[in-house]
This record gives structure tokens, sequence and C-alpha cells, in this order.
């Protein structure tokens, strides 16, 4: 069965640094990845996807993620935190599709000036 | 474009009692999938329609129930709710079917069920 880890139910940085928020998947078969950032008292919106297209995805707002199958990791990173970043961020594995997920339980990022 | 919408926003109600919550896709989208997120499961993923037919259903006990119209509007329903049925309600909608490539998810901002 598949599963999504996401170590760190909290990180915080300051202003300006960098962003690391870690995912660990499991997976039999090549799986699609995915990024979702949370907004307070919002829905989810896909920061960035993994299709086997290239391990090294770009999102928007700055953020991108290294596929590495070698450590089944899908890492987040951003090289400078700004404080709209502030939010809940979600790793989530695809079966095959797109449409049902499995979530990592999320990281909650606190940006501090 | 308009967004996924999901009515009502909050929603409050007793144990035992049902619950119908809406959801309108993006214009154009044909599948709509249904997710439940609680402080301590996180987000778990109830069940995906496209074109009317149930395709994909998460590990819920019968008391949870969705349909999907014609429209793509989707509604899913609750009966005899429990304590920890309290929970946010997300529904997402997208193109295509799961397995198809190059397609996301859209979420709505959910609706907010407290059931006491």
């Amino acid at each position: 069965a598949q599963s999504v880890t996401q170590l760190g139910s909290h990180v915080s940085v300051s202003e300006g640094a960098l962003v690391l928020l870690r995912c660990n998947y499991s997976s039999s078969v090549p799986p699609y990845l995915f990024w979702y950032v949370q907004y307070p008292n919002q829905g989810l919106q896909l920061l960035l996807k993994y299709t086997s297209a290239a391990t090294l995805v770009k999102g928007i707002n700055g953020f991108e993620a290294e596929f590495k199958k070698s450590e089944t990791s899908f890492h987040l990173t951003k090289p400078s935190a700004h404080m709209s970043d502030a939010a809940e961020y979600f790793c989530a594995v695809g079966p095959g599709g797109y449409n049902k997920l499995i979530f990592g339980a999320g990281t909650r990022l606190a940006v501090h000036p | 474009k308009a967004g996924v919408t999901q009515t009502p926003r909050y929603l409050i109600k007793t144990r035992g009692q049902q619950v119908t919550l809406s959801c309108s896709p993006i214009s154009g989208h044909r599948s709509v999938s249904w997710y439940q997120q609680t402080p301590g499961q996180g987000l778990q993923f109830l069940f995906e329609y496209f074109s009317e037919t149930q395709r994909n259903k998460g590990n819920f006990p019968g008391r949870f129930s969705g349909r999907q119209f014609s429209n793509s509007r989707s509604e899913m329903n609750v009966s005899t709710l429990e304590l920890g049925d309290s929970a946010l309600y997300l529904c997402a909608s997208s193109l295509a079917a799961s397995g198809t490539a190059n397609e996301k998810l859209f979420f709505g901002s959910g609706t907010q069920l407290s059931v006491l």
C-alpha cells in the first residue's frame, strides 16, 4: 500500500531563510507525487507535481522539489522564505492518477520576521 | 472562470441526523472527488465521481454516500451522524478521471461540519 510520511509537523524559519519541508513516500509502483498548500480557512492549492518527466520540479511561488528514488523522498524547498508562505503544506502520492490521493499528515510552516 | 464552489460553508448537526453537502465543479470539469479532513486523521479520500459514475471509493462506512448529476455537480450524504464525523469536507474537481496524466485537482474551500 502506498503511504506518505512528512517529517516535522511544525517548521519555523526566519524571513529570508531556506525552507525545507521533508516528504518520504512508499510506493510499489512509480508514483505521482504532489505538494499542496493550504492557507487558513481555504482549500488546497497545488504547488507542484512530479510525473517522471524530470526529477527536479519547479512549482509556483518559488517552490521546487526534487524526486530521489534511491531515498524515496520528495522534499520541498524554497531558497528564501516570505511571510506569505506561512501555511500548512501537504505531500501526497497518487497511485496512478490525480484524483485519489494519499496525503501526508501535513507540515505547518511558520515564518517569523 | 469560477472555482470549485461548496455549499454550505458551515453546518451544525446533532448526532443521528443526516446531512447533504453540495459541490459545483469548475465549468467543464467532469471529475469530482471528496476528501475528509480532521486534525486526527488528516486528509482522507472518500470517493470520486466521473460522468455520474463512482470510479473510486475510500475506506469509509456505508453511511457516507455520494452522487453526481449530469451537469457534473456532486452531492455527498452522511446518514446517522456521529461525533467523529465532525470535519472539513473538501471537494475537488478535475477535467479527467484518475489514471489520466497531466490533470490536476482544484479544491474548493470546504464545508465545515460540526456534529454535536
